[in-house]
């Protein structure tokens, strides 16, 4: 049972446009969100993440959307950027105690010049 | 400062043989996770450890995986009597503690080919 739902697949934005990636998930007892940025040849890396007391977090270009009723929560990226192209992951866990990630499929992210 | 190392990066063997997979955390983090990328599958959960502990294993796929760590550092990921579907990306990452609020840094990954 896939825990985490990422859409869509692969996205082509035009540099300076908004990417716009979104995700769902099932278990209510996640509550830590984080979004991943890999590069082609590289490991995941932490890009920001959200805790559900808020419904929305800000890091530079990059914001997360929360939506605690309906189970969702997304990642825009405004002022695309060509060194943006990259591969995007969201995950959820439990923020107690041991707690694994639970990671979506991933959306292939190019940015056009 | 050093992060996580993994080695070798890429890895070519003929089905039916093992293959062991190294992974070096960053210096101090207790926690080591391992998963698995495979295209268009995402970041598969495999096994994670406390110190030299691993107290779930339960994203191992089958008997033929398992994995050990040692002096709380270094991990090893032993594939016997490898398959073409085990053909992935396997990625190690290491964190302070196990609780999500501590961030898992990862690896570049080994890159298995299963022929």
């Amino acid at each position: 049972q896939q825990q985490v739902k990422q859409s869509p697949q692969s996205l082509i934005v035009q540099k300076g446009g908004i990417s716009i990636i979104n995700c769902a998930y099932e278990n209510t007892a996640f509550d830590y969100f984080p979004w991943y940025q890999q590069f082609p040849g590289k490991g995941p890396a932490l890009l920001i993440a959200i805790r559900p007391d808020v419904s929305e977090k800000k890091e530079g270009r990059f914001t997360i959307s929360f939506n605690k009723s309906a189970k969702q929560f997304s990642l825009h990226i405004m002022d695309s950027q060509p060194g943006d192209s990259a591969t995007y992951f969201c995950a959820a866990s439990r923020d107690s105690g041991y707690s694994t990630l639970t990671f979506g499929k991933g959306t292939m992210l190019l940015v056009s010049p | 400062g050093a992060g996580v190392s993994q080695s070798p990066s890429n890895k070519v063997t003929e089905k039916g043989k093992d293959v062991e997979l190294r992974c070096d955390p960053i210096s101090g983090h207790t926690a080591l996770y391992w998963y698995r990328q495979s295209l268009g599958q995402g970041l598969e959960f495999l096994i994670y450890f406390q110190g030299n502990s691993a107290p779930d294993k339960s994203g191992l796929p089958s008997d033929r995986f398992s994995a050990e760590r040692t002096g709380g550092s270094v991990s090893t990921l032993t594939i016997q009597r490898t398959q073409q579907e085990d053909s992935a990306v396997y990625l190690c990452a290491s964190s302070l503690y196990t609780s999500a609020s501590y961030e898992q840094y990862f690896g570049p990954g080994t890159r298995l080919t299963v022929t």
